[in-house]
């Protein structure tokens, strides 16, 4: 298994560009979700996913969206890149160990760098 | 949102030194889970608590689930070199009946930046 991955690894915008974070998870976990992680700040939910074909906002969706078409993928799209986005972007999938006790234990990619110029 | 306090922000320990560090909160937590993120990477899950009381190891890691179900510590005892890192603490509120993302969204601290003088 490669868990989850993220590419690109390291990426430069300019003002106003668009792009698309692409996220992977090969572990077939129905929960999916991005955060975004800036010093001093911790990890912030952006969107999420609890399946295919479900989404919803997080802490801090402005200026991002999302879909899910397939359970393996979860696109994170900038519509146009704000210097206030430079952050690092981290990928996360999650499933319930029990459908019983619904404990839930999350698993990271190695996350993109994200410049805005 | 949830509020998680995560302490200490930083440490400065030597070597061979245990390290001790803890998360509370206003809320009841599911589970606690503890991750290590080192530079450039992602973060890695070390222990996950899924009692309260529940006391857990990892190596020279032991990580503890609050009896009231508030807070977590997770201790690391002889302190090497590739200890560094950050270390988060992160909790999962108990299923709300009227949705499933409830029962796996976390809620993360901010934090404990741990630096090994050897």
């Amino acid at each position: 298994n490669a868990g989850v991955t993220q590419t690109p690894k390291f990426q430069v915008l300019k003002t106003g560009q668009s792009m698309t974070l692409q996220c992977a998870q090969d572990m077939n976990h129905e929960y999916m979700s991005w955060y975004r992680q800036d010093p001093g700040m911790g990890l912030r939910l952006i969107h999420y996913s609890v399946g295919a074909g479900i989404t919803d906002q997080g802490e801090v969706p402005n200026g991002y969206n999302v879909s899910r078409s397939t359970t393996e993928d979860f696109p994170l799209r900038l519509l146009s890149a704000a210097p206030s986005q430079t952050s690092v972007y981290f990928c996360a999938s999650s499933y319930h160990r029990s459908r019983r006790t619904m404990n839930t234990e999350a698993f990271f990619g190695q996350g993109t760098r994200l410049t805005v110029v | 949102g949830q509020q998680l306090n995560q302490s200490p922000q930083s440490m400065f320990i030597q070597e061979g030194e245990d390290v001790s560090m803890n998360c509370t909160s206003s809320s009841i937590f599911n589970t606690w889970l503890w991750y290590k993120q080192e530079p450039g990477e992602g973060p890695v899950l070390l222990i996950a608590l899924y009692k309260a009381g529940e006391l857990t190891s990892n190596g020279r890691l032991t990580a503890q689930f609050g009896i009231t179900r508030k807070d977590s510590f997770l201790n690391i005892s002889a302190s090497i070199p590739s200890d560094v890192g950050i270390y988060f603490c992160a909790g999962q509120l108990p299923r709300r009946a009227d949705s499933g993302a409830g029962s796996y969204q976390l809620t993360f601290g901010k934090g404990t930046k741990l630096s090994v003088i050897p």
